[in-house]
């Protein structure tokens, strides 16, 4: 089994509770940010996006939200779910010529039922 | 259907050996990816490819050559495999490599190096 989770912050939440997990980021010129949901065995699955000149987005049961002056994103969760318990990450894409995606460390969100 | 798929998904091989990495997508994407997350769960990019062309090379050792034969597909070889290459490949997509486009990951191939 893995033992990397025990390397990553863990949010812990009843089922039906809200969940908020947060993300600092790197680069002030950053101007485009994701969420990324990992389950265990798989790979990263697109969650939301937000652009630099937006301060909050919602999709269905996720809101994202970027505050520039302090460089933080959060991602709420409403309703958490079982489904929901995975590795969450944030990643910026750096405002240059290149596109990569700079992932930050991830939060293990663990749902209880 | 699978968007982006690596093979294998696991792989164990002794100190010294190659082993390469096959990535294929059927999304129709210009650009595609290797990512490497260490047992940190720490994701980091190795490299870029946009339509059969180098983009990013983030300071990877010479021992990592991706090859990418068309645009749907691009595989890593990994020469004289070393304990610390250890971790688990992921093989990504996405439509262009400008920025503001989400990539598409495959469920990873992870390598134990013994």
């Amino acid at each position: 089994g893995e033992s990397v989770g025990l390397h990553l912050p863990t949010l812990s939440v009843q089922e039906g509770d809200n969940s908020i997990i947060n993300c600092a980021y790197s680069n002030s010129a950053s101007d485009y940010f994701i969420w990324y949901k990992q389950e265990s065995g798989k790979g990263p699955q697109f969650i939301i996006d937000i652009r630099s000149n937006m301060d909050k987005r919602q999709g269905q049961r996720v809101t994202v939200l970027l505050n520039k002056t302090v460089k933080h994103l959060s991602l709420q969760i409403a309703a958490t779910q079982p489904g929901d318990s995975a590795v969450y990450f944030c990643a910026e894409n750096p405002m240059d010529s290149s596109y990569k995606l700079i992932f930050g460390s991830g939060t293990r969100l663990l749902v209880r039922p | 259907d699978t968007a982006v798929s690596q093979t294998p998904k696991y792989l164990v091989t002794q100190m010294g050996n190659d082993k390469s990495i096959k990535c294929e997508q059927n999304l129709g994407h210009d650009t595609m990816y290797w990512y490497k997350q260490d047992s940190k769960k720490f994701l980091k990019i190795m490299f870029s490819y946009n339509n059969k062309e180098l983009i990013i090379n983030e300071t990877v050792p010479n021992r990592f050559s991706p090859k990418s034969p068309d645009k749907a597909h691009l595989n890593l070889h990994i020469n004289s495999l070393e304990l610390g290459d250890s971790a688990v490949y992921f093989c990504a997509s996405s439509q262009g490599y400008e920025v503001n486009t989400e990539a598409f990951f495959g469920q990873g191939t992870r390598l134990t190096v013994v």
